[in-house]
């Protein structure tokens, strides 16, 4: 399966604290995509890095990608309660069809407030 | 910005009718667009790839002739479950691929749609 992994599964922490996801994938990337959904609802976009990045910013997310490692790393800094979702990473995979995605497992965060 | 929308966002059906999901891009065309499957808890699956004017391309172990996908249109892509069964309780979400001049492309996924056959 090209199927991307998150770890941890679950995720607990308070308010104001940094949560760290990680996923690993299995075979060359154009990219990989970060996305939030909450309970029973849609994905959100989050952050896209693409292959020849190691780092990207947006607000408090900070995405790592290390292609020899095949593994790319969500940093949510100083976290609220209303961070609390499912946390996703995707990657599109090199050769694949245009624009199909390779959704990991996903992690559960949740901030307690 | 460029939205997908999928309708309904719920629905409830009795065993061995159909119902169908639509997805519909908003402002662009879309010429390919994908339908996941999503079990509680769990990721998104793929089920199937959508291009206008051609046949799905079907994920191994999806039954074609059950989940019916039709994109006659570039911003229309739809999802019919046949004969449906409750194992077939689930959240469907489509997505659909922008192609922008000069910017490659750009995926938007609808706010899916949750079926309960009963």
């Amino acid at each position: 399966s090209q199927q991307g992994e998150e770890d941890p599964q679950a995720l607990s922490i308070q308010e104001g604290e940094n949560a760290t996801m990680n996923c690993s994938y299995k075979t060359s990337i154009n990219n990989l995509q970060w996305y939030r959904q909450n309970s029973g609802r849609g994905l959100v976009h989050l952050i896209l890095i693409r292959s020849n990045e190691r780092e990207k910013h947006s607000g408090r997310l900070r995405v790592t990608l290390d292609t020899s490692k095949k593994s790319s790393s969500l940093l949510i800094t100083a976290s609220r309660a209303a961070d609390t979702a499912s946390y996703f990473c995707a990657t599109d995979v090199r050769g694949s069809t245009l624009g199909r995605l390779y959704f990991g497992r996903g992690t559960q965060l949740t901030v307690w407030p | 910005g460029a939205v997908v929308s999928q309708h309904p966002s719920w629905v409830i059906c009795k065993s061995g009718t159909s119902v169908k999901i639509e997805c519909r891009s908003l402002d662009f065309q879309a010429t390919t667009m994908f339908w996941y499957r999503q079990f509680p808890k769990q990721s998104l699956m793929l089920m199937a790839t959508s291009n206008e004017g051609s046949k799905a391309t079907y994920e191994q172990g999806v039954e074609k002739d059950k989940f019916l996908i039709n994109h006659a249109s570039l911003t229309l892509s739809t999802l019919t479950v046949t004969s449906a069964h409750p194992e077939d309780s689930s959240f469907y979400i489509c997505s659909a691929r922008y192609r922008r001049q000069g910017s490659g492309n750009t995926i938007y996924f609808g706010e899916g749609s949750w079926l309960t056959v009963v």
